[in-house]
């Protein structure tokens, strides 16, 4: 079945130490994306890219960055983690513009 | 201003009954796009149903299905014979704009919990 797939699925890192989530897909969608969702809350978008364009949240912090080697894989990378930086991270893709599929998400844990 | 508002946060059902969960949702765009998604306790965003400001009938996709009044601003999710499998956080989510010359962000209200009681 086409999916999207996150790993890993739940990920502790340190407080400062660089973590890398990943992203990849077999729906041969041009558009990827990653949320943070937060305990509670509604799923925030980071950033996206339009197949190789990236196109940044106003509101992201620069601790955030995303690398998107390939039309299957997008990467988010986390420079130096605080304890704000818990949350779920979600990916998603879609055709253009149209409706999104979610992965199942990745839980990072700072310690 | 929210875009999205879901006012409640959390619902409780019988199974085997039907259940609406409410959304409204403020645009000055006339093209738009309304999503549900059911998030369960795995943390996975499943895609429910779409339902486009275009659209001339309410969406339905098996057991959901939406009631779409353009004029109230209101895309509430129904859904029938509720199963315990069913329990989960459901978020409505706009999109302005459709096509590539749309917005290409989705804007999430906040949840409803659902239950669905035995």
């Amino acid at each position: 079945d086409a999916m999207v797939i996150q790993n890993p699925r739940y990920q502790v890192t340190q407080f400062g130490k660089p973590v890398t989530l990943s992203c990849s897909q077999t729906l041969n969608h041009n558009v990827m994306y990653w949320y943070q969702q937060k305990s509670s809350q509604a799923p925030k978008l980071l950033f996206h890219y339009y197949d190789k364009d990236f196109n940044n949240e106003a509101d992201t912090p620069d601790n955030f960055q995303s690398r998107r080697p390939n039309t299957s894989f997008c990467f988010l990378d986390i420079r130096s983690p605080g304890l704000g930086d818990a949350a779920m991270y979600l990916c998603a893709t879609s055709r253009n513009y149209n409706e999104q599929f979610f992965g199942p998400g990745t839980r990072l844990t700072v310690l | 201003a929210q875009k999205i508002t879901q006012t409640q946060p959390g619902m409780f059902v019988q199974e085997k009954e039907a259940v609406t969960l409410d959304c409204t949702y403020d645009t000055s765009d006339p093209s738009y796009g309304l999503f549900w998604y059911k998030q369960p306790s795995s943390g996975e965003m499943i895609f429910l149903i779409y339902q486009g400001s275009y659209d001339q009938q309410n969406a339905t996709e098996g057991r959901y299905s939406l009631n779409f009044q353009k004029a109230r601003k209101s895309a509430n999710l129904v859904i029938s014979a509720s199963q315990l499998g069913d329990s989960a956080m459901y978020f409505c989510a706009m999109r302005e704009g459709v096509g590539q010359g749309g917005s290409e962000k989705l804007v999430f209200g906040k949840g409803t919990k659902l239950t669905v009681n035995p």
